[in-house]
């Protein structure tokens, strides 16, 4: 595997379900962020890890908990959703988090569908 | 802080016709300027950046942008556009704090007609 990988690639889960979304990259990058996607908005950046410890937290609600054991894995574990947290959640890792240029390398998004 | 508007959601062209993806920020400090395509059923890739130095900067797959401070832009620009840059373009912009966010507009998505 290269680059950055997520799984699963779609999810449909109800409101009521706990499930999580894995993110492993394999650029032996410091930095790993998890962003937002919606239809016709932009991307909304959720949390951001840098040497797994959060740096950051985008006022995002408790039902979305982020876990980053090491520097390679990220995890945003899942309960209580609601419909309107449907969307396309991107990962994203960068060599260093406070680095001028800081270009992120994507993962291909889970498809997160909640009933 | 900084913002980044794409004025055109869509924009479609003919295959070989040249395109221009419009790109205005918003910031009372320099900036980092970025590109990054998504192509169906996948992620973002950079397509170029603007750190410093040249305003006209060369990215991968014959796609350029021009920086202009003045007009507080950074257009995308491709002069002959191909069935596989069907995507959606998001520009970046970036502050020179260590600590600032990168801030995505809202996309545009690039389609080619046959």
């Amino acid at each position: 595997e290269t680059g950055v990988t997520q799984t699963p690639r779609h999810l449909v889960m109800g409101m009521t379900n706990k499930k999580s979304l894995k993110c492993e990259q394999h650029l032996g990058h410091n930095a790993m962020y998890w962003y937002k996607q919606s239809a016709k908005k932009p991307l909304e950046l959720m949390f951001v890890y840098s040497l797994e410890e959060r740096v950051e937290n985008n006022s995002v609600p408790s039902r979305f908990s982020p876990e980053c054991p090491n520097s390679s894995h990220l995890f945003l574990h899942l309960h209580t959703l609601q419909p309107e947290d449907s969307a396309l959640y991107l990962c994203a890792s960068s060599q260093d988090w406070l680095a001028d240029y800081n270009e992120q390398f994507f993962g291909p998004g889970t498809r997160l569908t909640v009933l | 802080a900084q913002s980044v508007t794409q004025l055109d959601s869509q924009v479609p062209v003919f295959e070989e016709a040249p395109v221009e993806l419009r790109c205005n920020y918003s910031s009372s400090v320099s900036v980092y300027l970025f590109w990054y395509v998504q192509y169906p059923n996948q992620g973002l890739q950079l397509l170029l950046k603007y750190l410093s130095g040249s305003t006209l900067v060369k990215g991968i797959n014959g796609f350029e942008a021009e920086f202009n401070k003045s007009q507080t832009s950074f257009h995308l620009r491709k002069p002959s556009v191909h069935i596989s840059d069907t995507a959606e373009y998001f520009c970046a912009v970036r502050g020179p704090s260590s600590a600032s966010k990168i801030i995505f507009g809202s996309g545009t998505r690039l389609s080619i007609r046959p």
